[in-house]
């Protein structure tokens, strides 16, 4: 079975600075995907960045980054300069090669302080 | 803007009737999937379908049944309507390929069950 793990309930960032969101997750696939989406109020899921098992840097995606740490079983997203917007509850997520389903984390409500 | 869209954007149902949601998938991907997202919680897969077959299901009882229509559009219906089917209902599509398999989310159906 495969599992993600979000610990930050809340966590609030000063607008311009950097935060990390942290991830942890468990599968005995040998073959795997990691997501992160942003929730904000409206509802939709908003797709940020992908990290592959195999690849062997980390993944970013113009302010996000990803931390992938694969003997950690971590996959910490990482924001840089904060802005308003990005308030929002933010979703850790790994694919099942098996079954193409994402499973998701409980969630991190994020937000940016002016 | 991820090219999906789902309707209605809310619904009020009582307990016992039936319901159809619809989602429109982006053009050119061959597989949808459907999650449930009760409020606080992350959202919970129900279904796939790759190219009009269900391609994977969740630990939902048959009364969620879906479609899969060649124009890649999709309909979630939901039988015999409990209370505890109050959520967001939210639909991604996705071009299923070898290795990156990125669903894209719409702005999901908030169904009440009273």
């Amino acid at each position: 079975a495969q599992k993600i793990t979000q610990t930050q309930p809340g966590m609030f960032v000063q607008e311009k600075e950097a935060v990390t969101l942290d991830c942890t997750y468990d599968t005995s696939d040998p073959s795997y995907g990691l997501f992160w989406y942003k929730q904000p109020s409206s509802g939709e899921m908003i797709f940020l960045i992908y990290q592959g098992s195999y690849d062997q840097q980390n993944a970013t995606e113009g302010r996000y980054s990803l931390n992938f740490q694969k003997a950690r079983k971590s996959a910490n997203l990482v924001i840089s300069a904060s802005q308003l917007g990005d308030s929002a509850m933010y979703f850790c997520a790994i694919l099942s090669s098996n079954t193409g389903k994402l499973i998701f984390g409980q969630g991190t409500t994020l937000q940016v302080k002016p | 803007e991820t090219g999906v869209t789902q309707s209605p954007t809310h619904l009020i149902k009582t307990r016992g009737q039936q319901v159809t949601l619809r989602c429109s998938s982006q053009s050119g991907h061959n597989t949808v999937s459907w999650y449930q997202q009760a409020l606080g919680q992350g959202p919970q897969f129900i279904f796939q379908y790759y190219r009009e077959e269900e391609n994977g299901r969740g630990n939902f009882p048959p009364r969620f049944s879906g479609l899969q229509f060649p124009n890649y559009s999709s309909e979630l219906n939901v039988n015999a309507l409990e209370l505890d089917d109050s959520a967001l209902y939210l639909c991604a599509s996705s071009l299923l390929i070898q290795g990156e398999n990125i669903q894209y989310f719409g702005a999901g159906t908030r169904l009440s069950v009273l």
